[in-house]
């Protein structure tokens, strides 16, 4: 079966400190991976997208980045982290090639910056 | 741009029946989806409607008109556990890559 896995499920760090938030798909492969990211009481919004290795796609400039350096693993990052990087990340999968609006979440991580 | 409006909140009691539309601006289109997020948890998928008509799913339903840019959530026969933040969402392209709205919170009380 088909599962995504995302941690760590909570964090808080200070501001300045680094990020790192690991997302793996199993049981698929060449996946389309997206990193979301919801702020309290507001929606998602995307933040990166990958359609394979070394690919990603940016939507919206900040000081995250992301990387995919194996098929099924998708990281986010930040080298210093501000207050307004706190919020709710969510990985999300969809097999490659389909044109569908079902895409698979992960249990999610929150991140607290103090 | 891109963006997709819902209201910000709905009430409604239980057994009650409930629409939540969705209007949508984007610069391409394939389908509407709709997630439902319990509050602490992660969205799960709903619906989708890549065709103007209705699609039933027990007691969920999503309807589309494309030329209008509109769709709408109904929920029949409401049930407590269906407190949550609903979202809709365009599917603007080959990527798959899916834009989300603001949601829409429903307070289903007894």
């Amino acid at each position: 079966s088909q599962t995504i896995h995302q941690w760590p499920a909570t964090l808080v760090q200070p501001v300045g400190s680094p990020l790192s938030l690991e997302c793996t798909v199993e049981g698929t492969s060449n996946p389309n991976l997206y990193w979301y990211r919801q702020a309290a009481g507001r929606g998602l919004q995307l933040l990166f997208y990958s359609v394979g290795i070394g690919q990603i796609s940016s939507e919206v400039p900040q000081n995250l980045s992301a990387s995919r350096p194996q098929d099924r693993q998708f990281i986010l990052s930040s080298k210093k982290l501000l207050l307004s990087d706190s919020g709710f990340y969510l990985c999300a999968w969809l097999p490659a090639g389909f044109t569908l609006g079902e895409l698979f979440f992960g249990e999610g991580s929150r991140l607290t910056v103090l | 741009g891109q963006s997709l409006e819902q209201p910000s909140e709905v009430t409604a009691v239980e057994g009650a029946i409930v629409q939540i539309n969705c209007t949508y601006q984007t610069s391409g289109f394939y389908g509407l989806s709709w997630y439902q997020q319990h509050d602490g948890g992660a969205p799960t998928f709903l619906s989708y409607n890549a065709l103007d008509g209705l699609e039933e799913t027990g007691r969920f339903s999503s309807f589309l008109s494309r030329s209008d840019s509109y769709g709408y959530l109904l929920l029949q026969e409401l049930q407590m556990k269906d407190s949550a933040s609903y979202f809709c969402a365009v599917n603007g392209g080959a990527t798959n890559k899916l834009i989300f709205g603001t949601g829409t919170l429903l307070a289903v009380q007894p």
